[in-house]
C-alpha cells in the first residue's frame, strides 16, 4: 500500500530564510508525486508536480522540489520565505498518469514565519 | 476557466440529520474525487467517480455515506443521520478525462452539533 510521511507537523521559519519540507513515500510502482499548499480554511493549491523526467521541478510561487528515487524522497524547498508563505503544506503521491489515481497524502507540515 | 465549485462552503446539521455536499468539477473534467480532512489530519480518500459511475469507492464509510455523479449536474455526497464525528473539511478534486493533476475545490466544512 502506498504511503507518504512528513516528518515535520510544525516548522518555524525566519522571514528571508530558506525553508525545506521534507517527504518520504512507499509506492510500489512509479510515484506521481505533488505538493500542495492550504492556507487556513482554505482549499488545496498545487505548487507542482512531478511526473518524469529532470528531478528538479520548479513549481508557483518560487517553490521546487527534487525527486531523489534512491531515497523515496521528495523535498520541498524555497531559498528565501515570506510572511505570505505561512500555511499547511501537504505531500502526495499517486499512480503515475493512471486514470482514477487517487491520492495518498501526508499528514501536513505547518509553517510558522517569524519576523 | 472557473476552478471546481464546492457548496455549500460551511455546513451545520445536528446528529442524525442528513448532510449533501456539491461539487461542480472543472470544465472538461469528467472524473471527480471526494476526500475527507479530519482535524489536524492530513486529507484521506473517500470516492471516484465518473459520469454515472462510481469507480473506486474503497475510502467510503460503509454505512451512511453515498456518492453520485449524475449525467447532468454537480457530484453529490451524501451522509445521512450525520454524527458528530463526521465533523471535517470534505474537499472535491476533478480531474480531466486522461487523469493527471487532480485540481481541489475549497471545501465544505461541516460541523455536526
Amino acid at each position: 500500500a502506498q504511503s507518504v510521511t512528513q516528518p515535520d507537523i510544525h516548522i518555524t521559519v525566519s522571514e528571508g530564510a530558506s525553508l525545506e519540507l521534507r517527504c518520504n513515500y512507499s509506492y510500489g510502482a512509479t510515484p506521481y508525486l505533488f505538493w500542495y499548499v492550504q492556507s487556513p480554511g482554505q482549499g488545496l493549491q498545487l505548487l507542482l508536480k512531478y511526473f518524469s523526467g529532470d528531478t528538479l521541478v520548479q513549481g508557483i510561487k518560487g517553490f521546487e522540489a527534487e525527486f531523489k528515487r534512491s531515497q523515496s524522497s521528495f523535498n520541498l524547498r524555497k531559498p528565501s520565505v515570506h510572511w505570505s508563505d505561512a500555511a499547511e503544506y501537504f505531500c502526495a503521491v499517486g499512480a503515475l498518469q493512471a486514470a482514477g489515481n487517487k491520492l495518498t497524502f501526508g499528514g501536513g507540515t505547518r509553517v510558522l514565519v517569524k519576523p | 476557466n472557473a476552478g471546481v465549485m464546492q457548496n455549500p462552503r460551511h455546513l451545520v446539521r445536528r446528529r442524525g440529520q442528513e448532510a449533501r455536499l456539491r461539487c461542480s468539477p472543472m470544465k472538461g473534467h469528467s472524473h471527480v474525487y471526494w476526500y475527507r480532512q479530519l482535524p489536524e489530519e492530513g486529507l484521506k480518500f473517500m470516492v471516484y467517480l465518473q459520469k454515472e459511475n462510481i469507480i473506486d469507492e474503497s475510502g467510503m464509510p460503509k454505512e451512511r455515506f453515498s456518492a453520485e455523479f449524475p449525467k447532468e449536474g454537480p457530484s453529490i455526497l451524501r451522509i445521512q443521520q450525520v454524527v458528530r464525528g463526521d465533523s471535517a473539511a470534505y474537499f472535491c478534486a476533478s480531474s480531466p478525462p486522461e487523469g493527471g493533476t487532480q485540481y481541489f475545490g475549497p471545501g465544505t466544512r461541516l460541523l455536526v452539533l
